[in-house]
């Protein structure tokens, strides 16, 4: 059973850098063809995709993100880290972190439960 | 960017009775690889997203018969053919065709 799970603060200030890991279980990184990624979702709004990063460390990110945000990977944990700079209240979401393309090519499954974070002084 | 369009943003249907939802790309989803990443994922209150189709049409694993995906290029459609009331929450799509990674504006399912 593959499962992945959120963790990190759920309270940051404006201009703070947000740190987010991800881990997750039933599967491995280093697999060809697996991906990690990181969506979020502000309260009552639509999904907006983070970044992605695959098993051989390609990493992908949102253009209009790509300078706030980094993704790492540590294989032998089970782990992937977002970290995202210079936070605002906008950027107060829930963070989803989700498995990409083993079961089902070109998508996302399954995802975490999710980790609000609020934003705020 | 791509942009994903999906109509209607709200849909109000009788237990029993079908809905459908239409998804429209700014550009054709067609991969270089020949394959469609398009898919569509259910949110029910509460809950984190869930796969339901995947590559257009391919129901994924445990997913209910009554729900389809279909079409091509840049437009596509899930249908639901008698909605359950577990089937209330926000459907998205969502490609995976091309960088960034995009998804629909969702659109919410209600019982009437």
């Amino acid at each position: 059973q593959i499962t992945l799970k959120e963790s990190g603060p759920t309270l940051v200030k404006p201009t703070q850098t947000l740190t987010l890991t991800c881990t997750f279980s039933g599967f491995s990184l280093s697999t060809s063809g697996v991906g990690v990624g990181w969506i979020r979702q502000p309260p009552g709004k639509a999904l907006e995709w983070l970044a992605l990063i695959y098993w051989d460390d390609d990493k992908r990110y949102s253009p209009s993100l790509k300078s706030r945000l980094t993704i790492t990977k540590d294989t032998s944990k089970n782990q992937v880290v977002l970290t995202m700079t210079n936070m605002d209240p906008v950027d107060t979401a829930t963070y989803y972190c989700a498995q990409l393309g083993i079961a089902a090519a070109g998508t996302f499954d399954p995802w975490g439960q999710g980790t609000l974070v609020t934003v705020s002084s | 960017d791509i942009v994903m369009t999906q109509t209607p943003l709200s849909s109000p249907v009788t237990l029993g009775q079908p809905a459908s939802i239409s998804c429209r790309s700014s550009q054709s989803l067609v991969h270089s690889d020949g394959n469609t990443y398009l898919s569509w994922l259910q949110q029910r209150p509460g809950q984190p997203p869930r796969l339901l189709i995947y590559k257009i049409s391919n129901r994924f694993s445990g997913v209910p018969d009554r729900f389809s995906g279909s079409g091509a290029g840049t437009d596509f459609t899930l249908k639901i053919s008698r909605v359950e009331a577990e089937d209330v929450g926000v459907y998205y799509c969502m490609q995976a065709t091309q960088f960034p990674l995009t998804f629909g504006q969702g659109t919410k399912v209600e019982i009437k």
